[in-house]
């Protein structure tokens, strides 16, 4: 049951700003949007989360469109270690025990 | 914290055998998952426990997989019999009550040969 669109992957240099983009056009007005990531071979780590305003945190800066239909994270300097799948997931506070991973975007960063 | 804690970190059993994977959640966590990841089916959510009690076990794939929360310090998921195709990482992830966040841990890489 998916409820987000992402691209299957992406590269992006060394050093530079990856922005990662997701499409969640039937959100609700209750659901938050989270971004996860998975190293290879690792379980997936938190990255972060937002209802309608931008979030930052030492990780990463999460923007949301005005009509909550679309939203970006952003690495603002992509490094080597950056390199893993991407999860954007869109849940309700109350029931955000039901993520649905997808196939999110396998971010490639590159020396 | 050492993090969610799960073991064996690698299981290669035989068809039929039974299997019991391990969890112990992040201290002071009420809520603890069981997650299973395939190259076909992605991350899929088993099955969910509030304060030791199952809350929503609709992904369990069939009668053969269980799972248990004793105390608020241990998990158990259990296959019997075990199948090839029950081949997978296992993931269990914790949280805490009125957080966003799930943390997991480092999977468990089950073999069904």
């Amino acid at each position: 049951d998916a409820k987000t669109t992402q691209p299957p992957s992406m590269d992006c240099a060394e050093g530079r700003a990856a922005n990662l983009p997701c499409n969640h056009s039937t959100i609700s007005g209750n659901e938050y949007v989270y971004w996860y990531r998975q190293i290879h071979s690792q379980g997936p780590q938190y990255i972060i989360h937002g209802l309608k305003n931008n979030e930052t945190n030492e990780m990463a800066s999460l923007i949301i469109t005005e009509d909550r239909k679309s939203s970006t994270l952003i690495l603002p300097h992509a490094t080597l270690r950056d390199t893993a799948v991407y999860y954007c997931i869109v849940a309700s506070w109350n029931t955000g025990n039901q993520f649905y991973f997808g196939t999110g975007t396998s971010l490639t960063v590159i020396p | 914290d050492a993090g969610v804690i799960q073991s064996p970190r690698h299981e290669v059993t035989e068809m039929g055998q039974e299997v019991t994977l391990r969890c112990k959640p992040i201290s002071g966590h009420d809520y603890l998952f069981w997650y299973r990841q395939t190259m076909m089916r992605g991350l899929e959510l088993l099955i969910y426990f509030n304060n030791n009690v199952p809350i929503d076990d609709s992904g369990m794939p069939e009668d053969r997989f269980s799972a248990k929360m004793p105390n608020a310090s241990f998990s158990t998921l259990k296959i019997q019999p075990s199948e090839p195709r029950d081949s997978a990482v296992y993931f269990c992830a914790s949280r805490a009550r009125g957080v966003a966040e799930q943390y997991f841990g480092p999977g468990t890489r089950l073999t069904v040969t």
